[in-house]
């Protein structure tokens, strides 16, 4: 099993709702990361997540928090966002963090979040 | 600095032909990884092919292979004989190792979008 997946696959929220967005992986990844993506421009890293532990946070504001629950699963918990939030969220995991590894992550199809 | 360049905004090419899609990228690290990704407009990033800063050999998957010129730092995809399901943005990637850790972080280029004509 090759994939990640991501859900739900949009989501609509206003700017003073909780939601969460959920990834799951079964490749026995070890890193796991989320990416903010805006139309026509590359991913931004978020988090880094290795061996469950966050090991990045690329200075997002305190409005998303991550979890990891386990091994498998990372959430991105988002509460009192701002329009400009809006954007396709990546889940992303790879075999570790290391040095040893080649490194490739295997990115989940996206949230499409839409911040009113 | 921007690390990892991509030149071509927008490429065209005729189905059946090959295409190469530019990437140059900077880094003093002797040691990383150099990745092309496939994202189509439902958005999922797809690898398509990894190339070692040690490996003596260009990558090959497929119809896709990477012209790996170190001295140059260069790391063009070609695409041989395009297909339509080709058309997509595709995305240039490094991987910087240091001091025997890289913390998994990638570094994108711009990208470019393919688009491939019947």
């Amino acid at each position: 099993d090759t994939e990640v997946t991501q859900t739900p696959k949009h989501l609509v929220m206003g700017m003073t709702n909780k939601k969460s967005l959920k990834c799951e992986q079964h490749m026995g990844h070890r890193a796991m990361y989320w990416y903010k993506q805006k139309a026509k421009k590359p991913p931004e890293l978020m988090f880094v997540y290795s061996y469950e532990k966050l090991s990045i946070n690329e200075s997002v504001p305190s409005r998303f928090s991550p979890e990891c629950p386990n091994s498998s699963l990372l959430n991105l918990h988002l509460h009192a966002l701002q329009p400009e939030d809006s954007a396709l969220y990546l889940c992303a995991s790879s075999q570790d963090v290391g040095a040893s590894s080649q490194g490739e992550q295997f990115f989940g199809p996206g949230t499409r979040l839409t911040v009113l | 600095a921007q690390k990892i360049t991509q030149t071509q905004p927008g490429m065209f090419v005729q189905e059946k032909e090959a295409v190469t899609l530019d990437c140059t990228y900077d880094t003093s690290d002797p040691s990383y990884g150099l990745f092309w990704y496939k994202q189509p407009s439902s958005g999922e990033m797809i690898f398509l092919i990894y190339q070692g800063s040690y490996d003596q050999q260009n990558a090959t998957e497929g119809r896709y292979s990477l012209n790996f010129q170190k001295a140059r730092k260069s790391a063009n995809l070609v695409i041989s004989a395009s297909q339509l399901g080709d058309s997509a943005m595709y995305f240039c990637a490094m991987r910087e190792v240091s001091g025997g850790t890289s913390y998994g972080k990638l570094t994108f280029g711009q990208g470019t979008i393919l688009t491939v004509h019947p």
